[in-house]
């Protein structure tokens, strides 16, 4: 299995801040790399696929990038509606996996 | 917009069958593939299958053949059974939709909380 590895596990930011949250794959991936935003008692929320595409909607504030093995999500100026839990997701090789997810949380 | 819907029983006991249904509005069953993922208490988030109403179906190995999904064009709806369950299938469990034609997801429910205890 592809295991997929976030850091930090916790970040504290201010609104405003520039954000960014790394994820590695055990192996390479290409670009098959997807992020999600997760808020208790919603549906998590797709922002980025291929490593990079924006999805339909997400704000431009969130960008991605990387491939094989590194990846990044950035917010470009923390929002307050962004304070949430973020994942990524390999979809390079089954088992799909996740990775640990990292809080966002209020400075 | 597509919505998803988990719905069942929030408490099974150990080795039995643990049952749940997702059931889909804005979007056909017949025309995606399914998923469903789950997220023990404290810990990350764990695909456990997808599957398409042709009967295409691909599993997670590490639940070890316990796993069985199943599809339902009218209502519109698939359903997931896990079998022998322990406390360690205690989690909130996901239904998600595959964006197509890749293998991550675009539309989620909000999850239910499933706990296997006595």
């Amino acid at each position: 299995d592809i295991q997929m590895t976030q850091s930090p596990s916790t970040l504290s930011a201010s609104v405003g801040d520039r954000v960014t949250i790394t994820c590695r794959a055990s192996q390479s991936i290409s670009s098959y790399l997807a992020w999600y935003q997760h808020k208790p008692g919603k549906p998590p929320n797709l922002l980025i696929y291929k490593s990079s595409s924006l999805q339909s909607g997400v704000p431009s504030r969130f960008s991605g990038s990387g491939s094989g093995t590194e990846f990044t999500l950035t917010i470009g100026s923390l929002q307050p509606d962004d304070f949430a839990t973020y994942y990524c997701q390999q979809y390079s090789s089954y088992p799909l996996t996740f990775g640990g997810g990292t809080k966002v949380e209020i400075k | 917009q597509v919505q998803l819907q988990e719905s069942g029983p929030g408490l099974v006991k150990p080795s039995e069958t643990l049952s749940l249904t997702c059931t889909v509005s804005g979007a056909s069953v017949s025309s995606y593939y399914w998923s469903w993922i789950r997220q023990p208490p404290g810990k990350g988030l764990e695909w456990i299958s997808y599957m398409q109403h042709t009967g295409s179906i691909n599993y997670n190995a590490s639940l070890k053949g316990r796993v069985t999904m199943s599809i339902a064009t009218s209502p519109n709806q698939f359903s997931l059974q896990l079998n022998s369950v322990t406390a360690a299938d205690t989690a909130v469990y996901f239904c998600a939709r595959r964006a197509p034609p890749e293998n991550y997801f675009d539309f989620w429910g909000q999850g239910i909380l499933v706990t296997v205890s006595s």
